[in-house]
Parts: C-alpha cells; structure tokens; sequence
C-alpha cells in the first residue's frame, strides 16, 4: 500500500532553517510528482511547489522562490523540503503529497504532516 | 493567481441530509478542480477530482459537477463520518490554489 512518512516535529529559531523529510513506499518513487503543502494553525492550505522526483526538476511558488529548496533520493525513495529564513509566519504544519499527474495536478496520498514551530 | 471562494463558509446539517457546497473561480479554470475533505489534525483526503470524478474508495454519496467558474460537490445523505471541512482546489494554471474551506458541521 502506498505510505508517505514524514519527519517528526520541528522547533526552530526565527532565522534557522528547517529540512523534512518524506519516505514513500508502495509505489515507484519517480513516477510520480511530489508536492508540498503547509497549514498555518486554523487556516486553509498553501501549495509551495513541487519536483519531480525522476529528473528533479522543481517548480516553486513564487511566494517562496529563493527560500524553499526540494530535493529527493532517489535511492531510499525520499523527498526533502528545505524552508530558510523562518519567521514565525512559517509556523505550520507541512504536508507532502503525492501527484498522480494525469489530469491537471492533484493529491492522492499524503503524508500526516510535519508540524514546524519557529519561536525565540 | 486564479481565487478560489468557496460557500458558505461554514455549515450546519443534520445526519441524512443532502448537502451541496460551491467553489467558484476567479476566471474559467475548465474541469481542472478537485475537492477534499479534511478531519481535525489529519491530512486532506481526495474526494473528487477532475471535477466530477469519484476517487477510488470514496462513498458513492459524494458527487462532483461543474466547469468553468462554477463547481458544486454534493453529499446526497450525510452520515456522521461526513463532518469534516471540504476545500476546493484548482489545477489550471502552475500556480495551484485552494478554496478558504467550507466547515460542516452537526446541527
């Protein structure tokens, strides 16, 4: 069965940066794309970008171009986000989520999420 | 980016109710929408994708309509399971949005 598992819970320091990790199984890891997904507490869903796990190539969000970096190894069949410069606005929890690509972009397995605290 | 506004915002129903929410969008976005259901401290779960189709696994109750600007999903009786907060999300362009949410909960 599918499964993504994502990296326990993370408390930084505004300025630190933070890396998650998604272990995936289940499936074959670069056939399909990964996206990233955050949720502020008690808000809506953000999309902050996406790669592609087969060649690595990613898109970014505008709004986190520069900030957000998304890798993979493909070896251990593992997505990373990494997110710089945190403040306390990037407190929230961190999905990724799986893109079966074939009509438009949508999620159908996701991981239980990260849950990012940046305070000092 | 395209906005996605969903309505209402929040909703109150009753255990076999029939229940349609609305997503709309800022500019025509064809059937590039897909909807999820989101429990308390859970990820979001497909529902529906491609705006009316039913993902696998998913109750038969839960249906998708719509194109263009216009999206409905409907829950046609609502069982105690079914209370949760539904977003839309849009896939036409690069830049992927989702609706502010819709909160149903039990009257």
């Amino acid at each position: 069965q599918v499964q993504l598992v994502q990296s326990g819970a993370e408390v930084k320091k505004p300025g630190a940066s933070v890396k998650v990790s998604c272990k995936t199984s289940g499936y074959t890891f670069t056939a399909y794309y990964m996206h990233w997904v955050r949720q502020a507490p008690g808000q809506g869903l953000e999309c902050m970008g996406w790669i592609n796990p087969n060649s690595g190539g990613t898109n970014y969000a505008q709004k986190f171009q520069g900030r957000v970096t998304m890798t993979r190894d493909t070896s251990i069949s593992t997505a990373y986000m990494e997110l710089s410069r945190l403040t306390s606005d990037d407190t929230a929890v961190y999905y990724c989520a799986r893109d079966p690509n074939d009509y438009g972009d949508y999620f159908d397995f996701w991981g239980q999420g990260t849950l990012v605290t940046v305070s000092s | 980016d395209i906005q996605m506004t969903q309505s209402p915002s929040s909703l109150s129903a009753s255990v076999g109710d029939r229940v349609t929410i609305t997503c709309r969008a800022s500019q025509s976005i064809s059937n590039y929408l897909n909807w999820y259901q989101q429990k308390p401290g859970k990820a979001p779960k497909l529902l529906i994708y491609a705006a009316s189709s039913l993902q696998s696994g998913v109750p038969s109750r839960f249906s998708g309509s719509g194109s263009g600007t216009d999206f409905i999903l409907t829950i046609s009786s609502l069982q105690p399971e079914d209370f949760a907060t539904y977003y839309c999300q849009q896939s036409y362009t690069i830049s992927i949005t989702f609706g502010q949410g819709t909160r149903l909960e039990i009257k």
